[in-house]
C-alpha cells in the first residue's frame, strides 16, 4: 500500500503564479484534510473533506481551494500565490473524522 | 479552538523522564498524540478517548482527564529516537476533523 501520496515533494513559486498541490490515498478513507506547517505554528487545518463532493473549511483556508470528486484525491489549489503561503504542506487520511491520521510527506512551497 | 501544548521545548539526557501536557478551553470527548521527527511527516502514536483508561506505546503512556479538558504524555526512560516534536490534537466542533496545538520539541542527548 502506498497509503497517501503527494506531489511535489517541493515547488517555487512566484507571487500571483496558481498551482495544485496533489494528494491521493489508497485506504478508502473518506475524512481527507489539508495542513500547513509553519515554525512555531504547529500543523494548522485548511481545509478537509467527509466524503466526495463535501469539503469544508479549516481554521486558514484564504487562498485556497479544494474539490473532492474522488474518494481518493484531494487536490488543494492555491489561486494566487502569496510569499504569506510559503510553508510545508500535509494532507492527511482517516476511516473517520476520529480515527488515527496518515500523513502523507509533505510538499515544501517556497513563494518569491 | 486550538488546543495549547506545554512546555515548548523539553531538554533531556538519556534514561530521563517528560512530561508534555496538552489542555483545551471546550469539552473534550478524545485527544489525539503524534511525533514528528526533523524533516518527516507526523506519525499517530495514540489515541486518549473519554472515559477510557491511560494508553501506551514502548515507554511513552498518556493519560486523559475529561473534568480538567487535558490530556498528558508521559515519556519515561527517553531514549534518543524520541527526539522530535509532539503534538497534540483535539476533534473540531463538528468532530470531522482534528485541530492540533503548537507543538512540543522534545530533544534528547546522550
Amino acid at each position: 500500500n502506498a497509503g497517501v501520496t503527494q506531489t511535489p515533494k517541493f515547488q517555487v513559486l512566484k507571487t500571483g503564479q496558481s498551482m495544485t498541490l496533489q494528494c491521493a490515498q489508497d485506504m478508502n478513507h473518506e475524512y481527507m484534510s489539508w495542513y500547513r506547517q509553519d515554525p512555531g505554528m504547529g500543523l494548522r487545518l485548511i481545509h478537509y473533506s467527509v466524503g466526495a463532493g463535501i469539503t469544508d473549511q479549516g481554521e486558514v483556508p484564504n487562498g485556497y481551494n479544494v474539490s473532492r470528486s474522488t474518494t481518493e484525491d484531494f487536490p488543494l489549489r492555491l489561486l494566487s500565490a502569496a510569499p504569506s503561503q510559503t510553508s510545508v504542506y500535509f494532507c492527511a487520511s482517516s476511516y473517520r473524522g476520529d480515527s488515527p491520521l496518515h500523513f502523507g510527506n509533505g510538499t515544501r512551497l517556497t513563494v518569491t | 479552538q486550538q488546543p495549547v501544548q506545554s512546555p515548548q521545548a523539553v531538554i533531556l539526557r538519556e534514561g530521563e523522564d517528560a512530561v508534555i501536557n496538552c489542555s483545551s478551553s471546550k469539552a473534550l470527548y478524545s485527544v489525539h498524540w503524534y511525533r514528528q521527527k526533523h524533516g518527516e511527516a507526523p506519525v499517530f502514536l495514540m489515541i486518549l478517548l473519554k472515559g477510557g483508561e491511560q494508553k501506551g506505546h514502548d515507554k511513552i503512556s498518556a493519560s486523559f482527564n475529561e473534568k480538567k479538558q487535558q490530556s498528558s504524555l508521559y515519556l519515561t526512560a527517553s531514549q534518543l529516537s524520541y527526539s522530535g516534536t509532539y503534538f497534540c490534537g483535539t476533534p473540531s466542533q463538528a468532530g470531522t476533523a482534528l485541530i492540533f496545538g503548537k507543538g512540543t520539541t522534545l530533544s534528547v542527548s546522550s
